[in-house]
């Protein structure tokens, strides 16, 4: 059963804007992931953040974490054509080992 | 680090042959997953194991699906018969606590 519910289901932008993802979730979680997939290629992890921290960044890379919406959002800044590929937010419940659950994923498209 | 090896890249087998899918999850890591990507239906996960033991296969879709871990650095998944609706990507993933580190995948097509 899916857990993450991406928004938008596509995202198509020019190079050099930013970008912005959401993911809404129903159950408690004990955190949440989001992970970038390049075509013909595995999963990467790209960023973590726990149930108790509301935002967090990497790079270019800014996460927020609403626990009383159940939602998430990852901001792509100065978006380049690399960034082409589908992101995958994921849920890490409270009771089960490492396991997580994956979104259906946005794929975004960075138009050069 | 060499990463989360799966053999084979591709496989293309007739329907009703026996599919064996082959993962080395990253050294030191006690928890591996196996899922299933298609279009329809995104990332599946069909089993998990902790410390070679498998936890959760609520997700291995029927009887003709199974999978062992017979040590930490090895971990199969097989299917037989295999049937046409089988056909997908299938990843192994492997962690330690978060995050999971994914191999590139077996794309299996079932004619």
């Amino acid at each position: 059963s899916q857990q993450g519910e991406e928004d938008p289901q596509a995202l198509s932008i020019q190079e050099g804007e930013n970008a912005t993802m959401n993911c809404s979730y129903k159950t408690s979680i004990n955190n949440l992931q989001w992970y970038r997939q390049n075509s013909g290629r595995g999963l990467v992890h790209l960023i973590l953040i726990r149930s108790n921290e509301r935002e967090k960044h990497s790079g270019r890379l800014r996460v927020t974490l609403d626990t009383s919406k159940k939602s998430s959002s990852l901001l792509i800044t100065a978006s380049r054509a690399a960034d082409t590929a589908s992101y995958f937010c994921a849920t890490g419940e409270k009771t089960s080992y490492d396991k997580v659950i994956f979104g259906p994923g946005t794929s975004l498209s960075v138009i050069p | 680090d060499a990463g989360v090896i799966q053999s084979p890249r591709h496989e293309v087998t007739e329907m009703g042959q026996e599919v064996t899918l082959r993962c080395k999850p990253i050294s030191g890591h006690n928890s591996l997953f196996w899922y299933r990507q298609t279009m329809m239906r995104g990332l599946e996960l069909l089993i998990y194991f902790n410390n070679n033991v498998p936890i959760d296969d609520s997700g291995m879709p029927e009887d003709r699906f199974s999978a062992k871990m017979p040590n930490a650095s090895f971990s199969t998944l097989k299917i037989q018969p295999s049937e046409p609706r089988d056909s997908a990507v299938y990843f192994c993933a492997s962690s330690f606590d978060q995050p999971q580190h994914f191999g590139d995948g077996t794309r299996l097509s079932i004619l």
